[in-house]
């Protein structure tokens, strides 16, 4: 079956510091990939999306590339702000079947100034 | 667009009483949307697949009886937690696809947009 392992949190850094958080997957099919963010006490967000291998998709400055032959699609920012403190959840939903998402634990990002 | 609401926000609630939660779609039509628990500091967890017009398909798992879901119109979806007990608290998500004009044939491509939660407490 589909799942979606992500690395484990929390991830802490400094304002300005470079973020990864790795994001690998088992899927039958072609499936999409996604990253949504939820910040404290709401629902989930779009981050970015990528439907294809090898595309990337971009938003806010943060940026994942699927990769298909590692089947991975981490979760980049060159330089993170304190706003982005949230927890980040990659999902993938896949092509072979249900189109339902499958969601990864989630990863807790807090970003000191 | 795309914004999806649910009310109440929060909502505690005596052990016993019923409690019904709204999910909208307050710009497109839904035919599909789903309902989602969340405990602290973990994913969520799929919890039904509300259809429009016909029964919710539950996961392996959940009480049909106990969560009731109706989904009485392209925009509008209720999760009815049935007698309450303090395991029931929780946070609930719900999330819909939008529907491509007269198609409700959804994609792995489709985007999920989900409402704001709603954070259930029973005492």
């Amino acid at each position: 079956g589909n799942s979606v392992t992500q690395m484990e949190g929390p991830v802490t850094l400094s304002e300005e510091a470079f973020l990864t958080i790795n994001c690998t997957y088992t899927a039958t099919g072609y499936p999409s990939l996604f990253w949504y963010v939820q910040y404290p006490g709401e629902g989930l967000q779009l981050l970015l999306k990528a439907t294809k291998a090898d595309d990337k998709g971009s938003n806010k400055g943060f940026e994942a590339t699927y990769r298909k032959e590692t089947t991975s699609f981490h979760l980049e920012k060159g330089s993170v702000q304190v706003s982005d403190s949230a927890v980040y959840f990659c999902a993938l939903s896949s092509s072979g079947g249900s189109y339902i998402p499958t969601f990864g634990r989630g990863t807790s990002l807090i970003v000191h100034p | 667009g795309a914004v999806v609401s649910q009310h109440p926000s929060r909502v505690i609630c005596k052990s016993g009483t019923s409690v019904k939660i709204e999910c909208r779609s307050l710009d497109f039509q839904a035919t599909t949307m789903f309902w989602y628990r969340q405990f602290p500091k973990q994913s969520l967890m799929l919890m039904a697949t509300s259809n429009e017009g016909s029964k919710a398909t539950y996961e392996q798992g959940v009480e049909k009886d106990k969560f009731l879901i109706n989904h009485a119109s392209l925009t509008l979806s209720t999760l009815t937690v049935t007698s309450a007990h303090p395991e029931d608290s929780s946070f609930y998500i719900c999330s819909a696809t939008r529907d491509r004009g007269d198609s409700k044939i959804h994609s792995s491509t489709d985007t999920q947009y989900f409402g704001p939660g709603t954070r259930l407490t029973v005492l």
